[in-house]
This record gives C-alpha cells, structure tokens and sequence, in this order.
C-alpha cells in the first residue's frame, strides 16, 4: 500500500532560520514524489516534481531533495511568506493517483 | 480562466440532501481529479479521469458518491444523501496528462448540518 509520512507535522522558524522538512514514502515501485505549499483557504500549489534518487531541484528559498527511501524540502533564510502548509505526495505504477502525507506546517517568526 | 475553477465555493446542505460540485479544468488538460481534505487530515483520493477511458473511481468511500466528466472537460461530483462526515473541501486538479504534476484549484468547503 501507498504511503507517505511527513515529519515534523509543525515547525516554528525564526525568519532568517534555515531548516529541512522530510518525507518518507513506500519506495517500491515510485514514478515521482511531489511537493505542493498550500495556504490557508487554498488549494495546494504545485513546488516540485523528484524522480530519482540524487535529484535536487531549487526554487528561491527552497530545494527539494530526493534519496532512495526519503525527499527533504530545505528553506534556507526564510521569510514569513514562507509560512504555509507544505504537503508531499508520491505517484506509483500502475495508477495515476497521488498519495499524500498530512503535511508540515510552516511558520515563520518575523 | 487560467487555472481550474471550482464552484461553488462553499456549499452549506441539510443532512440527507445531494449536492452537485462542479470543476472546470485547465484547457487542454486530459486529466483530472478528485481529493477530499477533512480538518486535520490528508488530502484523500477520490476518483480519476483521463481522456476517454474508464475512471479510477477506487477512492470513492461509498456508492453516495458519484462522478461524471463531460465532453472530456468539465466535471461534477455528487454526494447523495448527505451525511455529517462528508463535511469537508473537495479539491479538484487537472494535469495535461499521465505522470504529469496536477494543479489544484482553490477547492468547495461542504458543510453538512
């Protein structure tokens, strides 16, 4: 079965205050691990797209890393606009699904 | 729109009516889904379309829920006979096809009283 755990489920960052958030996932059978920021009121915003073990995508403040068996989103001097709810995902074979953890929610303290 | 639209935005039912939830993807878009968010919780995966085959309807909780996607466009969900525990957003995505990201629109909260 699909599964997908997030770790921490909250953090609180002093703005300027670099940190990682992990996700760990059913490694068997993985066809891309997703990472999506979703405001309050909001639907999840798209981030990142992994595939493969040793790929690294960046984004201003944050970077998505992606081993065999974990992803870890790193912010590196965060602003409080950085503050949201940021939700990983993993696609597998044999369906298009998306399976997501409950998420880390992200706030930072001017 | 740009993006994919959502109505309506929030929906308040009594207990034991249906309710019609509709979403427009993205132009273009072949595929598209539909996740439950309850407070607190993950986002749950409810059905799938792509093209013009058969749905992924392996995430619907039960045979309340129903969906149709019309034309290859646009889509409702239908929750017949409310219950409280449907209270919730329905978030709905679409990507430009399989194994591709999906992006969201901004969800209908339904609440059931």
């Amino acid at each position: 079965e699909d599964q997908v755990t997030q770790s921490p489920e909250a953090l609180r960052l002093q703005e300027g205050e670099s940190s990682s958030l992990n996700c760990s996932y059913t490694v068997s059978g993985l066809r891309g691990l997703f990472w999506y920021r979703q405001d309050p009121g909001k639907g999840p915003e798209f981030l990142f797209t992994l595939y493969s073990a040793g790929e690294e995508k960046e984004k201003e403040r944050l970077k998505a890393t992606l081993t065999k068996k974990e992803s870890f989103l790193h912010i590196t001097a965060p602003k409080p606009e950085d503050s949201a709810t940021y939700l990983c995902a993993r696609r597998g074979f044999g369906n298009e699904k998306l399976t997501f953890g409950t998420g880390t929610r992200l706030t930072i303290i001017p | 729109g740009a993006g994919v639209s959502q109505s309506p935005s929030n929906k308040v039912t009594e207990k034991g009516k249906d309710v019609e939830l509709r979403c427009d993807p993205i132009s273009g878009h072949t595929a598209l889904y539909w996740y439950r968010q309850s407070l607190g919780q993950g986002l749950e995966f409810l059905i799938y379309f792509q093209g013009n085959s058969a749905p992924d309807k392996s995430g619907l909780p039960s045979d309340r829920f129903s969906a149709e996607r019309t034309g290859g466009s646009v889509s409702t969900l239908t929750i017949q006979r409310t219950q409280q525990e449907d209270s919730a957003v329905y978030l709905c995505a679409s990507s430009p096809g399989t194994g591709l990201k999906a992006f969201f629109g901004q969800g209908t909260r339904l609440t059931v009283v």
